[in-house]
């Protein structure tokens, strides 16, 4: 079965400054998705980033971007010039040929 | 974007009774439907996972009985938690991922409703 660990529980950033949440994962199916989900204190899911495993290029969405490292099966986000409005809990999820698989979560607080 | 949409928002009901949720696809049709649960500060737990005209799919350790889910068409599911108990007490979400209708999710992207505060007394 496939498993997504997020070891940070808790993150803080300052605004405007640079934060990466970090992601591992498992898995022996040699074709998946990787995802980002943003949880605002709204409980709304946002997707926020996807990355196809075929693709080598780390995917951006703007002032998110991720570090894919397939071999180490690492995920990690990071979030630029961070906003109040980032703060939020982050889920790292995992989705091959079964169901989506999310991390523990990790809550971010963005500090003025 | 694809959007789905929950309701009731928040309910809160007495011990004993059985509350329903309903979860709509407003822009696209919904193959697959999913069901989760989640805790305060704590991650989604999914507890089915439904297809249009057959029964769902359960989560281990998920009381199938107890939570009855209809997948009657394409831009509609419904969770029933029947006799429900202050344990029952949670967010419920849903989430639906389809290919078919005006508007066709990128990637067999899951999309996922605002969720549904249940509150058993």
């Amino acid at each position: 079965a496939q498993t997504v660990t997020q070891s940070q529980p808790e993150m803080s950033v300052q605004e405007a400054e640079t934060v990466t949440l970090s992601c591992t994962y498992d898995t022996s199916e040699s074709d998946y998705y990787l995802f980002w989900y943003k949880q605002p204190p709204s409980r709304q899911m946002i997707l926020v980033i996807r990355q196809e495993a075929y693709k080598q290029q780390n995917a951006t969405e703007n002032r998110f971007s991720v570090n894919f490292q397939k071999a180490a099966k690492s995920f990690s986000l990071k979030i630029s010039d961070s906003q109040l409005g980032d703060a939020a809990m982050y889920f790292c999820a995992y989705r091959g040929y079964g169901k989506l698989t999310f991390g523990q979560g990790t809550i971010l607080t963005v500090h003025p | 974007g694809a959007v789905v949409s929950q309701h009731p928002s928040w309910v809160i009901c007495k011990s004993g009774t059985s509350v329903k949720i309903e979860c709509r696809s407003l822009d696209f049709q919904a193959t697959t439907m999913f069901w989760y649960r989640q805790f305060p500060k704590q991650s989604l737990m999914l507890m089915a996972t439904s297809n249009e005209g057959s029964k769902a799919t359960y989560e281990q350790g998920v009381e199938k009985d107890k939570f009855l889910i209809n997948h009657a068409s394409l831009t509609l599911s419904t969770l029933t938690v029947t006799s429900a108990h202050p344990e029952d007490s949670s967010f419920y979400i849903c989430s639906a991922r389809g290919g078919l209708g005006r508007l066709v999710p990128r990637y067999n992207e899951q999309f996922f409703g605002p969720g549904t505060r249940l509150t058993v007394l």
